[in-house]
């Protein structure tokens, strides 16, 4: 069946360093792949998507790339802040269910 | 404004105490789901209703009940609740269904069974 698989966390960084999460997935067919963002007390909400392979989402200084032949969605900034500071899940949305990873919590030292 | 509204934000009751925890949407949005999100498990999809008298069972529906009578609301039922249901839980909705995978989510609800 489809999964996703996200790098572990917690993961600590200092302001304007670059940001790499990893996300690898599992599918049959052409899911489409997204990243959501959980800040602290809130709900989850969508923070970028890509439908199909090598698209590029792209939101708030964020970025991530469908990539088919290594089955990976990695989540990317150049330059982080502390207002960042957040869990963030990969996702997948296959033929049969929306699937989240376990989540990252990304903290973010000033 | 466009959101997922859910009552109670926090509640803690006993073991056996029937509860509802209750979920509003105003995009008229098709499809509706409820998640509960614990430390290591991430989330994990509870329920979901394609439209209204239509509900499934997601991966942990033992425990819970749902209906889908107005496309609006959705609500989360625990019967006899019990400790392992304490959790934080999110409902979330989307235009056209589960394969889009664009859901707007509620602030959570936070249950602690006694």
């Amino acid at each position: 069946g489809n999964s996703v698989t996200q790098m572990e966390g917690p993961v600590t960084l200092s302001e304007e360093a670059f940001l790499t999460i990893n996300c690898t997935y599992t599918a049959t067919g052409y899911p489409s792949l997204f990243w959501y963002v959980q800040y602290p007390g809130e709900g989850l909400q969508l923070l970028l998507k890509a439908t199909k392979a090598d698209d590029k989402g792209s939101n708030k200084g964020f970025e991530a790339t469908y990539r088919k032949e290594t089955t990976s969605f990695h989540l990317e900034k150049g330059s982080v802040q502390v207002s960042d500071s957040a869990v963030y899940f990969c996702a997948l949305s296959g033929d049969d269910k929306i699937i989240f990873g376990k989540g990252t919590r990304l903290h973010i030292l000033p | 404004e466009a959101q997922v509204t859910q009552n109670p934000r926090y509640l803690i009751t006993v073991t056996g105490k029937k509860l509802t925890v209750t979920c509003s949407q105003n995009m008229n949005h098709e499809y509706m789901s409820w998640y509960r999100q614990d430390p290591g498990l991430g989330l994990r999809q509870i329920y979901y209703s394609m439209n209204v008298e239509v509900t499934d069972k997601g991966d942990v529906p033992e425990g819970y009940k749902v209906s889908r009578k107005e496309k609006r609301n959705f609500p989360l039922i625990l019967e006899s609740p019990s400790p392992n249901q304490t959790s934080l839980y999110f409902c979330a909705s989307s235009l056209r269904g589960k394969l889009t995978g664009e859901l707007f989510f509620g602030e959570g609800s936070r249950l602690t069974v006694l």
